[in-house]
């Protein structure tokens, strides 16, 4: 089936830093989606895009669908520890079911 | 209001044995999706029901899963003679529509063990 390619897998944060990750796709799509998931919990809508090009913004999270689209980013700005998670980006091609890149792992520096 | 709820949270259970998964979707939702999620990885689509039109099944693994809804209240997973690599969290999502802008609600999951 389809394969979204996300980036980074994993990785620490500071509180305070900015966090940044992304997905693309070989296929078009016509809606890109952000999702949260915590420990043991399903996964939580956080921005939805429906346009290429579209920049989003809920609260401290920004997520573009890139103007090809092929692509999009999310970024979180000033991270505090709830931002601690795993971020899921999917994607909906033309006519077909949503599609879930593998996810990135946020986790805290010790 | 309620979300998507589903049961039981964990199940574990021996290999070639049947077991059962049930979704609540959200009241009034005519859309439902089962997804299954491997350890650390992504969301698998595995099927989706929308109002009384069948079911779309592309994503079931094998013959040994199937699923079923009763008009647009609860669906329930079913997967015979479980395979160790059927272990994995099974999540469920109802949305309002079957539409790409309709946002999908996911229960907690069913978290299944094969031993």
């Amino acid at each position: 089936g389809q394969q979204l390619n996300q980036s980074p897998q994993s990785m620490f944060i500071q509180e305070g830093e900015d966090v940044s990750m992304n997905c693309t796709s070989s296929s078009i799509f016509n809606t890109w989606l952000w999702y949260k998931q915590d420990p043991g919990e399903g996964p939580v809508l956080l921005i939805a895009l429906y346009k290429a090009g579209e920049l989003t913004s809920n609260g401290r999270l920004t997520a573009q669908f890139g103007i090809t689209r092929k692509d999009s980013f999310l970024n979180i700005s000033a991270s505090i520890p709830s931002d601690v998670g795993i971020y899921f980006c999917a994607g909906q091609p033309v006519g077909n079911m949503l599609t879930f890149g593998g996810g990135t792992r946020l986790m805290v520096k010790p | 209001g309620a979300g998507v709820s589903q049961s039981p949270s964990n199940k574990v259970t021996e290999k070639g044995k049947d077991v059962e998964l049930r979704c609540d979707p959200i009241s009034g939702h005519t859309a439902l999706y089962w997804y299954r999620q491997r350890l650390g990885q992504g969301l698998e689509f595995l099927i989706y029901f929308q109002g009384n039109s069948a079911p779309d099944k592309s994503g079931l693994p094998s013959d040994r899963f199937s699923a079923e809804r009763t008009g647009e209240s609860v669906s329930t997973l079913t997967i015979q003679r479980t395979q160790q690599e059927d272990s994995a969290v099974y999540l469920c999502a109802s949305s309002a529509r079957l539409r790409a802008t309709e946002t999908q609600y996911f229960g907690p999951g069913t978290r299944l063990l094969v031993l």
